[in-house]
């Protein structure tokens, strides 16, 4: 069975400094995708950024880029000029292609020092 | 934008009631999931569905059953709640089979069994 790993249950950094969140994943599988979700306070989950396993290069939205190592199965979350609203618990999910069911790992919950 | 909506934010009951949680998604979704959230946990599936009257196991099935008879209306039963069921419960939604398709969750449930 696929697990995913969060080692870090909380994390903080300055307002506009950068970040890192780490994840690692157990898998025999060629083919998945991963995915980093935010849930801030008020609980709505939300998806942040994907990777599709079979893309070398790394996602990137805005702030946030992944650092995607496969033959690590690594995938960490890189968040640039952190602002406060980026306070959250954050999520690494992974899912099988072809199936329905995300696998996440236990949290990291970030605090941005102002 | 998709909607997901879940009929309590906060819940009290009592060992041995019977719980209802329910969920609606306003986009026509084809799936949707029930899991629950603990600390240091992350999220565990309960429960998914992917069809009118379509129901599967997740990874902690155990105490729970769902029921989906309209498609926009998943529910989560607890037969007879215990305290080990005191928890955040997410309900998400999805478009399609595709493994890739993008979970969007509703604000949660947190269900406090005394």
């Amino acid at each position: 069975a696929q697990t995913v790993t969060q080692s870090q249950p909380e994390m903080s950094v300055q307002e506009a400094e950068t970040v890192t969140l780490s994840c690692t994943y157990d898998t025999s599988e060629s083919d998945y995708y991963l995915f980093w979700y935010k849930q801030p306070p008020s609980r709505q989950m939300i998806l942040v950024i994907r990777q599709e396993a079979y893309k070398q290069q790394n996602a990137t939205e805005n702030r946030f880029s992944v650092n995607f190592q496969k033959a690590a199965k690594s995938f960490s979350l890189k968040i640039s000029d952190s602002q406060l609203g980026d306070a959250a618990m954050y999520f690494c999910a992974y899912v099988n292609q072809g199936a329905q069911k995300l696998v996440f790992g236990q949290g990291t919950r970030l605090t941005i020092n102002p | 934008d998709v909607k997901v909506t879940q009929s309590s934010r906060y819940l009290v009951k009592r060992t041995g009631e019977k719980v209802f949680l329910e969920c609606v998604q306003d986009m026509d979704h084809e799936n949707m999931f029930w899991y629950r959230q603990d600390p240091g946990l992350g999220l565990r599936l309960i429960y998914f569905s992917y069809d009118v009257k379509m129901k599967e196991k997740g990874d902690i099935p155990e105490g729970y059953s769902v029921s989906r008879e309209k498609k926009e209306r998943f529910s989560l039963i607890l037969e007879s709640a215990s305290t080990n069921q005191t928890s955040m419960y997410l309900c998400a939604s999805k478009q399609g089979g595709g493994f890739l398709e993008t979970q969007y969750f509703g604000p949660g449930t947190r269900l406090l069994v005394l």
